[in-house]
């Protein structure tokens, strides 16, 4: 099996730098996304990591260390709407599966 | 603009009812997926499939059942609803390369009453 966490909930104030962790335990690693999910409203994709280091887009980065089984993604310059559910999800190299953990919910105060 | 589009948006209804949720997407991925989501909660994956003739069940126990006749169309069934299958259920696609991201659908919120 796998298991995926993250925290439950964050909370930053608009303009600052919020950092999402998401540990992960599976077997046949073959690579992590992050996706964005207003309430109410389908998940949307971010970003993706495959091997180690730093993917960075725009406002949003994504790190990946496989050894450690670790991730975070990093929202800079937080505006009111970045206020969603940020979810993980990790797929391996057989089965094709994504699974995803059960997301941390960011609250940005004005 | 939307590639992966799921009818009903909205479904209410009675307890011992049959129901298909269908999904179809425009983009000729090979992958489908049913992910199950309370609200609040996280996504669980109920069914996938690799490709046409190919259906596969997920991490979560469901009972439901789907059907996978053409590349662009993965219906979910229910065949008698009960008020526990009350949730929000959506349908994602990928393309067949590994790394491809999974491109979700907007939903379909059930209520079984």
């Amino acid at each position: 099996g796998q298991n995926i966490d993250q925290p439950t909930e964050m909370t930053a104030t608009e303009g600052a730098i919020v950092q999402i962790n998401c540990t992960y335990q599976t077997s046949g690693f073959n690579g992590l996304f992050w996706y964005q999910q207003h309430a109410g409203e389908a998940p949307t994709f971010l970003s993706y990591n495959v091997l180690d280091g730093l993917e960075e887009k725009g406002r949003f980065s994504s790190f990946l260390s496989r050894s450690k089984g670790y991730s975070y993604l990093l929202l800079k310059e937080l505006q009111m709407k970045d206020s969603a559910s940020y979810l993980c999800a990790v797929i391996k190299a057989a089965g094709n599966k994504l699974t995803f953990g059960g997301g941390t919910r960011v609250l940005v105060k004005p | 603009e939307a590639d992966i589009y799921q009818t009903p948006r909205y479904l209410v209804i009675g307890t011992g009812k049959k129901i298909t949720l269908e999904c179809s997407q425009t983009m000729g991925h090979d992958k489908m997926y049913w992910y199950q989501q309370d609200p609040g909660m996280e996504l669980h994956l109920i069914h996938y499939s690799y490709g046409v003739n190919s259906t596969e069940k997920g991490d979560l126990s469901s009972e439901s059942t789907v059907s996978r006749i053409r590349t662009e169309h993965f219906p979910l069934t229910l065949e008698s609803a009960r008020p526990s299958h009350t949730s929000q259920y959506l349908c994602a696609s990928r393309a067949g390369t590994a790394i491809s991201p999974l491109h979700f659908g907007n939903g379909t919120r059930l209520t079984v009453t």
